[in-house]
């Protein structure tokens, strides 16, 4: 238990519509990253929020947009879904104090399948 | 850039055998080196990590890794491995650059180790 949650669990849309994925983190927890895990592939980092304002973003494109809020919850929204973007989405989230000790606990993911 | 190979896509092995995982990583700077597990249908769970010093990191579950910064590679070893132990592996690193810099993590394609009776 990560005290990580993410939801929905799973989610199907069609290509070109919006989803938005959300994430709750611990309590404290400043920081959180949003990942995307293809099927047998490893996570690819899409981008990092620290303090509500992004903090470095992956290779992808701008379809792809967060938000972080006061409450440690974040979302991830894409718009224009395409069949490629059918993956695990994960969030991992941390207490971003500089000292590199801290620990970044990944949620158990959300799958979502674009037909 | 960096990037993370992992050398063996699976790992078949029979239970109580050791196992060793291989990693190998390319950056043109400094990088913390991580070893993720991920069992099905749940997230990634920490199993180590190497930020600097001793080279030799022990995590959970009986696992450990070296650091060999020469031959840039991070291997993940377990001298008896259990039934439990199945799962999908990841190496992962991100670059030494302090701030909130090692949440940024560039994982490598997995492994998936089975452990057969």
């Amino acid at each position: 238990e990560t005290g990580v949650t993410q939801s929905p669990t799973h989610l199907i849309k069609t290509r070109g519509q919006q989803v938005t994925l959300r994430c709750s983190s611990q309590s404290g927890h400043n920081t959180v990253s949003w990942y995307q895990q293809a099927l047998g592939q490893g996570p690819q980092f899409i981008f990092q929020y620290y303090r509500e304002e992004e903090n470095g973003r992956g290779n992808f494109p701008p379809r792809f947009s967060g938000l972080q809020f006061p409450n440690y919850s974040s979302e991830l929204n894409v718009n224009a879904l395409e069949l490629d973007d059918s993956a695990l989405y994960l969030c991992a989230s941390m207490y971003g104090s500089g000292r590199i000790s801290e620990t970044q606990y990944f949620g158990p993911g959300t799958r979502l399948l674009v037909l | 850039a960096q990037s993370v190979t992992q050398l063996d896509s699976q790992v078949p092995v029979f239970e109580e055998a050791p196992v060793e995982l291989r990693c190998n990583y390319s950056s043109s700077v400094s990088v913390y080196l991580f070893w993720y597990v991920q069992y099905p249908n749940q997230g990634l769970q920490l199993l180590l990590k190497y930020l600097s010093g001793s080279t030799l990191v022990k995590g959970i579950n009986g696992f450990e890794a070296e650091f060999n910064k020469s031959q840039t590679s991070f291997h993940l070893r377990k001298p008896s491995v259990h039934i439990s132990d199945t799962a999908e592996y990841f190496c992962a690193v991100s670059i030494n650059a302090g701030g909130t810099s090692y949440g940024k993590l560039t994982f490598g394609q997995g492994t998936i180790l089975t452990v057969h009776p």
